[in-house]
């Protein structure tokens, strides 16, 4: 089951920073954060992930709090293409099964 | 490089008939997996497997569902006798070594009526 909990919905201006949160209250100190997404008729796609630190790329960043228990995708400058649901697991490597939850719908307006 | 392939994009079917879905997963990708994703829920794993071989399928339906990875690279779901509640995506997923996530097709899209 997911362990994983995050908001039904979110909505963004375009240009504007996504923040999307996720609670995992539950982790354990070998279980990484993972964020795929998914945009519609499309599979799933991978943005990022961490253990403990922050961790930025070419997508996203990743905020995980100092206690583990939650953390924060940041899309810096969302664009509409970023409008999809945002799944955020929790597991010690993706080799073993993936759990999804509902995730988060997030829309970007213009 | 080229993504995870599947085919077809779209069935349908009716009940009890059956149906087979096919994924080509990237190139050196040992680990391959099969997601299914009812409307409106995130996708569940059906089954993995390492090269050729079945790592876990704990939530394969096994008195209708079957997959098989050939030579540890093609392969195949197959749904026998197909429900209404089977109407979903599959999702075919591949790994490398599993650091920077899985690489998901874009699925097939299952109605069974």
């Amino acid at each position: 089951d997911a362990k994983t909990t995050q908001p039904t919905s979110m909505d963004c201006a375009e240009g504007r920073a996504a923040n999307l949160p996720c609670n995992h209250s539950t982790i354990s100190g070998n279980e990484y954060v993972y964020w795929y997404r998914q945009i519609h008729s499309q599979g799933p796609q991978y943005i990022i992930h961490g253990l403990k630190n922050n961790e930025t790329n070419e997508m996203a960043s990743l905020i995980i709090t100092e206690d583990r228990k939650s953390s924060t995708l940041i899309l810096p400058h969302a664009t509409l293409r970023d409008t999809a649901v945002y799944y955020c697991i929790v597991a010690v490597s993706t080799l073993g099964r993936l759990y999804f939850g509902r995730g988060t719908q997030l829309t970007v307006w213009p | 490089e080229a993504g995870v392939a599947q085919s077809p994009r779209y069935k349908i079917i009716e009940k009890r008939q059956s149906v087979a879905f096919w994924c080509n997963p990237i190139s050196g990708h040992a680990t391959l997996y099969w997601y299914q994703q009812i409307l409106g829920q995130g996708p569940k794993l059906l089954i993995q497997f390492q090269n050729n071989g079945v790592v876990d399928d704990s939530q394969l339906p096994k008195d209708r569902f079957s997959a098989e990875r050939l030579k540890g690279v093609d392969s195949t779901l197959k749904i026998q006798p197909a429900k209404l509640e089977d109407s979903a995506v599959y999702l075919c997923a591949s790994s490398l070594d599993g650091y920077y996530g899985y690489t998901f097709g874009s699925g097939t899209r299952l109605t069974v009526v």
